[in-house]
């Protein structure tokens, strides 16, 4: 069985900040992981994924993501934050042997000017 | 850029009805998938398709269910009987592989409202 987990409903991040929205994971084998965004009548747009090879991970709109396998996590970061990154951010986990994800249920993300 | 579509963006329905969910995946895509997200929970798998048929689908999606891929563009979910717990936001989502590292590319959401 596979699961994950977004500890936080919501991330309050002021402009220019780094921020971090959490993610962990639950997979029996080696995760395929990847963050999806969701902005206001539009659907769940593909960020960024984990596959294989190094641990940081680099994506869309300036996004990365670390991979921690001793921690079971993949945290989503940005080093500097826009009021246009406010969004809704699911992280999400396949097993390799399955092409279905598993998602979190998801993090408002909310950049103050 | 190619994106997923989905009709209508919101639909309300009496208990008991059935509704019918339409989406147009992406035209070179060759799986397809049904989730739902029912408010502030976790978006659900329902079912992928892949060559006419159903491939896999969740606990969810029982009898009450369906899909079809009517022509070469749409896919559509039909809910025969619909229920109150049957409310939620709908998305359509395709990819053109089913596994491997690819990643699916997700429409905007049918919001379903069942009075």
């Amino acid at each position: 069985a596979q699961s994950v987990a977004q500890p936080e409903d919501q991330v309050n991040v002021a402009e220019g900040n780094p921020l971090t929205v959490k993610c962990t994971y639950s997979v029996s084998g080696n995760p395929y992981l990847f963050w999806y965004v969701q902005y206001p009548n539009r659907g769940l747009q593909f960020l960024l994924k984990y596959i294989t090879g190094d641990n940081l991970v680099k994506g869309s709109y300036g996004f990365e993501a670390e991979f921690n396998k001793s921690q079971t996590s993949f945290h989503l970061k940005k080093p500097s934050a826009l009021v246009s990154d406010s969004a809704l951010y699911f992280c999400a986990v396949r097993d390799r042997g399955s092409y279905i994800p598993t998602f979190g249920r998801g993090t408002s993300l909310i950049v103050h000017p | 850029e190619p994106e997923v579509t989905q009709t209508p963006s919101h639909q309300v329905t009496q208990m008991g009805q059935e509704v019918i969910l339409r989406c147009v995946p992406i035209s070179n895509h060759l799986y397809f998938y049904w989730y739902r997200q029912i408010l502030g929970q976790k978006v659900e798998f329902l079912v992928s398709f892949y060559n006419n048929e159903i491939s896999e689908k969740s606990e969810i999606f029982d009898d009450q269910f369906s899909v079809e891929r009517p022509d070469g563009s749409n896919f559509t979910l039909k809910i025969r009987s619909t229920k109150l717990e049957d409310s939620a936001m709908y998305f359509c989502a395709s990819s053109d592989q089913g596994q491997g590292d690819n990643e699916q590319f997700f429409g905007p959401g049918t919001r379903l409202t069942v009075l």
